[in-house]
């Protein structure tokens, strides 16, 4: 079992949905990220939180350290949100990742 | 800032060639990271520096993958000999420090036919 689950693995859905993105640990870790990487392009860090609530325009992360478990929650969804989403925990100075969550917005 | 620079952005070689990938992280951060992405693996940490000193590289593959980090401003990911199953996204990342936000490259696409 991995360390890091992400799910779902595919989502798809229609421009202007409420996405929800979840992600599960088993360690114990420092902090978690959530980042994204669109087709053929470079990784960015969205948020980095070891508890609590991140909102960053339409997109707002949770964690639950007591469940080891984190959301990423994208509102109002748009055909540019359309990326692959890695959950990514920290421990012991490395990061492990979850598979990747690949989204798909139609317009 | 111009955020962490990779180079090259893509490289084609031949098997047995050397290949040398750039990293230049962002100024002031003093942790770099090497990955590398497949679609079977995903992400991987090769190697992590700290202050310029390696700190964990047992993420690396096989003694044909060496790194150097000669100062705070430039670190190399070496693969000699490389081989097709070397073919991947490698990507640096750097941060201020343990537990900050970590900054990604563009990564450097390999193909080595």
């Amino acid at each position: 079992k991995n360390e890091v689950e992400q799910s779902p693995q595919n989502l798809t859905a229609q421009e202007g949905e409420f996405i929800t993105i979840n992600c599960s640990y088993s360690v114990g870790i420092s902090a978690l990220h959530w980042l994204q990487q669109h087709p053929g392009g470079g990784i960015v860090s969205l948020f980095m939180l070891s508890s609590g609530k991140k909102k960053h325009g339409r997109l707002i992360a949770t964690i639950n350290i007591q469940e080891k478990h984190s959301s990423l929650h994208i509102t109002a969804s748009h055909p540019r949100d359309s990326a692959v989403y890695i959950c990514a925990v920290s421990r012991a100075q490395k990061l492990v990742f979850g598979q990747g969550t690949r989204l798909t917005i139609n317009p | 800032d111009a955020g962490v620079i990779q180079s090259p952005r893509h490289e084609v070689t031949e098997m047995g060639q050397e290949v040398t990938l750039r990293c230049k992280p962002i100024s002031g951060h003093n942790s770099l990271f090497w990955y590398r992405q497949t679609m079977m693996r995903g992400l991987e940490l090769l190697i992590y520096f700290n202050n310029n000193v390696p700190i964990d590289d047992s993420g690396m593959p096989e003694d044909r993958f060496s790194a150097k980090m000669p100062n705070a401003s430039f670190s190399t990911l070496k693969i000699q000999p490389s081989e097709p199953r070397d073919s991947a996204v490698y990507f640096c990342a750097s941060s201020l420090s343990q537990g900050n936000t970590i900054y990604f490259g563009e990564g450097s696409w390999l193909t080595v036919v």
